[in-house]
């Protein structure tokens, strides 16, 4: 079974470019989450999905950030325009539906430098 | 309000040391317990879980302990190989935000 995909891998951009962020959560898999990861941190959460509806997205800096799961399954994040300070992991990941006993699935991650 | 404070790293042993991570949480109710681990290059992975109070997870070899008493959670292995090498990562789940919270993570280096 595949597991989550991202990308891409890495993107290095200037301050001031947009650029988006791809994932493809696993087959069947309700929720999804895009969290940030800063350097020697753990993940925090930006934005919950069940289905196509953005259930979280209290952490979402909205005035530069944005996502999309368009037909409940892949799910596009996007910064517009990027900042020296968004150099960061970002993460995605899914689970079945979203409780204790449903286990996240995470990507590998798109490391994100913004020079 | 909910957080998660585990041991800095990095920690370094010699291959078959006793292995433990500490990790202690701050939470409102009864939050589910995790251990997470991140190898080089890969995507977090869940390593072992307790959802109540006294209910021990393991996998792999290490095992964890959901402390009530104590608000901890400890991460132990009783002899680490050199593939235990990584990043883990003690996290909470609180249900009325249906949230994970995550520590900061702890890097683990074997050596031969």
């Amino acid at each position: 079974e595949a597991g989550v995909v991202q990308s891409p891998r890495y993107k290095i951009i200037e301050k001031k470019q947009p650029v988006a962020f791809w994932c493809n959560p696993i087959s069947g898999h309700n929720t999804l989450y895009w969290y940030l990861q800063n350097l020697g941190q753990g993940p925090e959460l930006l934005i919950r999905y069940e289905n196509e509806e953005a259930v979280d997205d209290s952490q979402l800096p909205k005035d530069r950030f944005s996502a999309e799961r368009l037909k409940g399954v892949d799910s596009t994040l996007k910064i517009q325009p990027a900042e020296l300070g968004d150099s960061a992991v970002y993460l995605c990941a899914s689970s079945l539906e979203d409780g204790p006993s449903d286990e996240q699935f995470f990507g590998p991650g798109t490391r994100l430098t913004v020079l | 309000g909910n957080s998660v404070t585990q041991m800095e790293g990095p920690v370094t042993l010699s291959e078959e040391a006793f292995l433990t991570i500490n990790c202690t949480y701050t939470a409102t109710g009864y939050p589910s317990l995790f251990w997470y681990v991140q190898y080089p290059g890969e995507g977090l992975q869940l390593l072992l879980k307790a959802t109540k109070a006294d209910d021990k997870g393991s996998n792999k070899g290490f095992e964890a302990t959901y402390r009530k008493e104590t608000t901890s959670f400890h991460l132990e292995k009783g002899s680490v190989q050199v593939s235990d090498s990584a990043v883990y990562f003690c996290a909470l789940f609180y249900s009325s935000a249906s949230k994970i919270i995550f520590g900061s993570g702890t890097r683990l280096s074997i050596r031969p």
